[in-house]
């Protein structure tokens, strides 16, 4: 067990709508980071907050937004789905942000799988 | 491009046949590189991080090797429950973020 904790686990969907995925990062935590591990593709970076702030921001589509509150958990927002959304997506969080010098070892939670019918 | 690639794509190994795993990167300011097992509609499990060159480190069966181009993921007489996606990542320059390789399917059987 990594210490990070999403919800739901399975979320089957149409066309069209939009769903929260919710994230609880390890305790002490400052950092969370959102990937999503499609069939086809590996693990992709979506977006990075730290301490309440975005730090980062990959691949990550116009129709999808996150956020981070002041109890450090974290919510990533997609709407107007499509098809191509279908994904397992991934809640990672580490005690750091950016910037610092060693190595900042990323822990991974299980994964919300979506599936866009 | 910055760019991480893992080979092969996929591996089949008997049991107690010894194999490695490789990870190749082209990044500029490498600040550690990770290794991660994943098995089927789970998370990524952490296994290693590796920060300079000529570092190793073990743990159980598995041993990861660093160079300033690539990195092994040594499997020493593999069991059946070694089997899984092994992925692997570089954290670079002053971002922290992490980019993955696609990873190399490891099948071990009896």
């Amino acid at each position: 067990d990594s210490g990070v904790t999403q919800t739901p686990k399975h979320l089957i969907t149409a066309t069209g709508q939009r769903v929260t995925l919710r994230c609880s990062p390890r305790s002490g935590d400052l950092s969370v980071y959102w990937y999503q591990q499609s069939l086809d593709q590996g693990l992709q970076f979506l977006i990075q907050y730290y301490n309440g702030e975005e730090r980062a921001k990959g691949n990550i589509l116009e129709r999808f937004s996150a956020q981070q509150f002041p109890d450090l958990h974290s919510e990533l927002n997609l709407s107007s789905l499509e098809l191509g959304d279908s994904a397992l997506y991934f809640c990672a969080s580490s005690s750091r942000g950016q910037g610092v010098m060693a190595g900042n070892t990323i822990y991974f939670g299980e994964g919300s799988w979506l599936t866009v019918v | 491009e910055d760019q991480v690639t893992q080979s092969p794509e996929a591996l089949r190994l008997q049991e107690g046949e010894s194999s490695s795993l490789n990870c190749s990167y082209t990044v500029s300011g490498l600040r550690g590189l990770f290794w991660y097992r994943q098995d089927p509609g789970k998370g990524p499990e952490f296994l290693f991080t590796l920060y300079s060159a000529g570092e190793e480190k073990e743990k159980e069966r598995l041993k990861a090797t660093l160079t300033k181009k690539e990195s092994f993921l040594h499997i020493t007489a593999p069991k059946p429950e070694d089997s899984a996606t092994y992925l692997c990542a570089v954290q670079y320059g002053t971002a922290s973020k992490l980019t993955f390789g696609t990873g190399t399917r490891l099948q071990v059987t009896l």
